[in-house]
């Protein structure tokens, strides 16, 4: 069975510090792996999509993955109090018509 | 980025009647859509995927008779909730995929049975 391992938190970090988000999968046929925000009460919004080991940057978000240890990360750098959210971390085998499978996800403060 | 739109946003409906809620994707083709539920406080839950032009796969636990989904085009997948209950409130989320993988979401619909 897939599964996806987030930490629920909360994780508080101050201001304009950097938050850093960790996930675990545990199917190695996993190929296309997604970072959501998701507010209360709203829909999950797309952060980043990383798909091959490394580091991928976009504005303030770093997505980095590590297929050999089965884990994808999400770098917030000079958080905002507008950061605060739960973060998802998805997971899918990619090429095929699989659904995501979801972490439980993450809470995130950012304490001003 | 993609635009996929849900309606509607909030319904309440009475204890035995149906409700449909529509999912659309607004500016690319989705040959694939995909129905979650979400409760309070927990992740989401995939409820099933919906496939243009075929009978939806439904996950595990999911009851099909009672979760009716159909997906007449490649913009339009509709979930009907039958006979619900008030343990059937919940917040469902459609999701489409587009070209290249990635997957957006819609804005989610609350449904609330009383």
């Amino acid at each position: 069975q897939k599964e996806v391992e987030q930490n629920s938190g909360p994780l508080s970090v101050p201001e304009g510090a950097i938050a850093s988000l960790n996930c675990t999968y545990s199917d190695r046929g996993s190929q296309s792996f997604f970072w959501y925000r998701q507010y209360s009460g709203k829909s999950p919004e797309l952060i980043m999509s990383i798909y091959s080991n490394g580091d991928k940057e976009d504005g303030r978000f770093t997505a980095q993955l590590n297929k050999a240890s089965q884990y994808v990360s999400l770098l917030i750098r000079d958080s905002q109090p507008s950061d605060s959210a739960t973060y998802l971390c998805a997971v899918n085998q990619g090429g095929g018509a699989d659904g995501l499978t979801f972490g439980k996800g993450t809470h995130l403060i950012i304490q001003p | 980025g993609a635009v996929v739109s849900q309606h509607p946003s909030w319904v309440i409906c009475k204890s035995g009647t149906s409700v449909k809620i529509e999912c659309r994707s607004l500016d690319f083709q989705a040959t694939t859509m995909f129905w979650y539920r979400q409760f309070p406080k927990q992740s989401l839950m995939l409820m099933a995927t919906s496939n243009e032009g075929s009978k939806a796969t439904y996950e595990q636990g999911v009851e099909k008779d009672k979760f009716l989904i159909n997906h007449a085009s490649l913009t339009l997948s509709t979930l009907t909730v039958t006979s619900a209950h008030p343990e059937d409130s919940s917040f469902y989320i459609c999701s489409a995929r587009q070209r290249g993988n990635t997957i957006y979401f819609g804005e989610g619909s609350w449904l609330t049975v009383v």
